[in-house]
């Protein structure tokens, strides 16, 4: 059963990147999406987006211009950096195992990591 | 954009049957996805491809689909039901992941 274990600091200061690292276990990266996804306190879910394991990439049309998703197939690990943060991207940031029926093209998420805390605060 | 649209809470007693719709425009082109999140934890796939239930998750959970929406039936709702739930789904082309809002089920 495959098993995902996100890591970062958990203190990020304004205007700064944000990197977290998500480890894959149980299983291969390959052939599948993986996606990030947070939920600031209180709210709910928001998908920031995904990474195939060949490396091409899709973004949440919000947060394209500050977010670069990485994959490293050799450690089992896909990465997230989000710069320029605020108090707004303050939030529980998961990494979650991405599904696709290829006829829709429709993703859901069948593998969730547990999470981790990132506050945005001086 | 894209947007889902699940009403804010659902209340029901143990037993009886929970309903818990979500609208959007692309959903007669996508699929809609269901996860569970209980408090602190991470969510958990309750039903994918509208109506598909993951193995390990309960038979009291069902999903369908009609025109704009999907709806979330949990029959003979029990306590540990209690939860919020989130649809899922995308946008026309299937590129963007779209949430909705979460809808909070009380268990009276």
């Amino acid at each position: 059963q495959v098993q995902l274990q996100e890591s970062g600091p958990g203190l990020v200061k304004p205007s700064e990147t944000l990197s977290l690292t998500c480890v894959v276990s149980g299983g291969s990266i390959r052939p599948h999406y993986w996606s990030w996804i947070r939920q600031s306190p209180g709210k709910g879910l928001e998908w920031i987006g995904n990474i195939y394991y060949s490396g091409s990439t899709d973004y949440n049309p919000s947060l394209k211009s500050r977010v670069t998703i990485a994959v490293d197939t050799s450690k089992n690990q896909i990465s997230l950096k989000l710069t320029s943060v605020t108090a707004a991207d303050t939030a529980v940031y998961y990494c979650a195992r991405d599904l696709e029926d290829y006829g829709s093209g429709t993703h859901w998420f069948d593998a969730w990591g547990q999470g981790t805390r990132v506050t945005v605060s001086s | 954009s894209f947007e889902l649209t699940q009403p804010p809470s659902v209340s029901v007693s143990p037993g009886q049957t929970a309903r818990i719709t979500c609208s959007g425009d692309a959903l007669p082109n996508q699929y809609g996805s269901w996860y569970q999140q209980k408090p602190g934890q991470a969510p958990v796939l309750v039903i994918y491809k509208d109506s598909e239930r993951p193995s390990g998750i309960p038979e009291r959970f069902s999903g369908s689909s009609s025109g704009t929406r999907v709806t979330l039936t949990i029959s003979g709702v029990q306590a540990e039901d209690e939860a919020d739930y989130y649809c899922q789904s995308a946008d026309s082309s299937g590129t963007y992941v779209v949430f909705g809002g979460g809808t909070e089920l009380t268990v009276l």
